[in-house]
């Protein structure tokens, strides 16, 4: 089944620098890859997703680019800012044919961003 | 419009106690969702329901029951609680082939002493 590794485990920058989180995935026939965002004690909130016919994705601070080749996609946070402290999940959807919308998650990135 | 909703937010069992896990969404999503997180291990599936009256296990479905009671709910029973079953419950809703987006209620903080 699909297989989902992420790192780092745990990232600090300074205020205004970038940040970069990298996942890989196992499974080639996976389409849909979200990055939610979840807070201390909150519920965990879709950021942005890509899907396999694109090779990146930006929404104001944010980026996700995909390389299905390598079987990787990353997380790009810019000028990022005290309130992007959180934990980041990457995830991927299944492959099997019959279970296309379960999602596979990675372990998540702690990032702190530092005043 | 409420999205997903869980109920209770927190409970403390002892060993061998029962309880069900309520979760509800109000966005008219067929599937459903049920994970557990802890720490270092992200969220792992533990069942799942692609519509009423169909369910599928995840990833960790030793110890859980489920029940798609309607298009609406989706609840979650553990039949006899141990320790290792402490955890934080997220319910889940999507609607796939629309946007595939998963959302999640707020969690329920589970102690199993």
């Amino acid at each position: 089944g699909e297989n989902v590794e992420q790192h780092p485990s745990t990232l600090s920058v300074q205020e205004g620098d970038s940040a970069v989180i990298k996942c890989t995935y196992s499974d080639s026939a996976s389409n849909y890859f979200p990055w939610y965002k979840q807070e201390l004690g909150k519920r965990p909130q879709l950021i942005i997703d890509i899907r396999s016919n694109v090779g990146e994705k930006k929404d104001q601070r944010i980026a996700v680019t995909l390389n299905k080749t390598a079987k990787h996609f990353s997380l790009h946070i810019t000028e990022t800012q005290p309130e992007d402290s959180a934990v980041y999940f990457c995830a991927a959807s299944s492959g099997a044919p019959h279970d296309t919308d379960k999602l596979i998650f990675g372990t998540g990135t702690r990032l702190q961003v530092f005043p | 419009n409420a999205g997903v909703t869980q109920t209770p937010k927190f409970q403390v069992l002892k060993t061998g106690q029962s309880m069900t896990l309520q979760c509800a969404q109000d966005m008219n999503h067929n599937s459903m969702y049920w994970y557990r997180q802890d720490p270092g291990m992200g969220l792992r599936l533990i069942y799942y329901s692609a519509s009423e009256g169909t369910t599928d296990k995840g990833e960790v479905p030793n110890g859980y029951n489920v029940s798609r009671l309607n298009k609406r709910e989706f609840s979650l029973r553990l039949e006899s609680a141990a320790p290792s079953q402490t955890s934080v419950y997220f319910c889940a809703s999507s609607e796939p082939g629309y946007t595939d987006t998963q959302y999640f209620g707020p969690g329920t903080r589970l102690t199993v002493l």
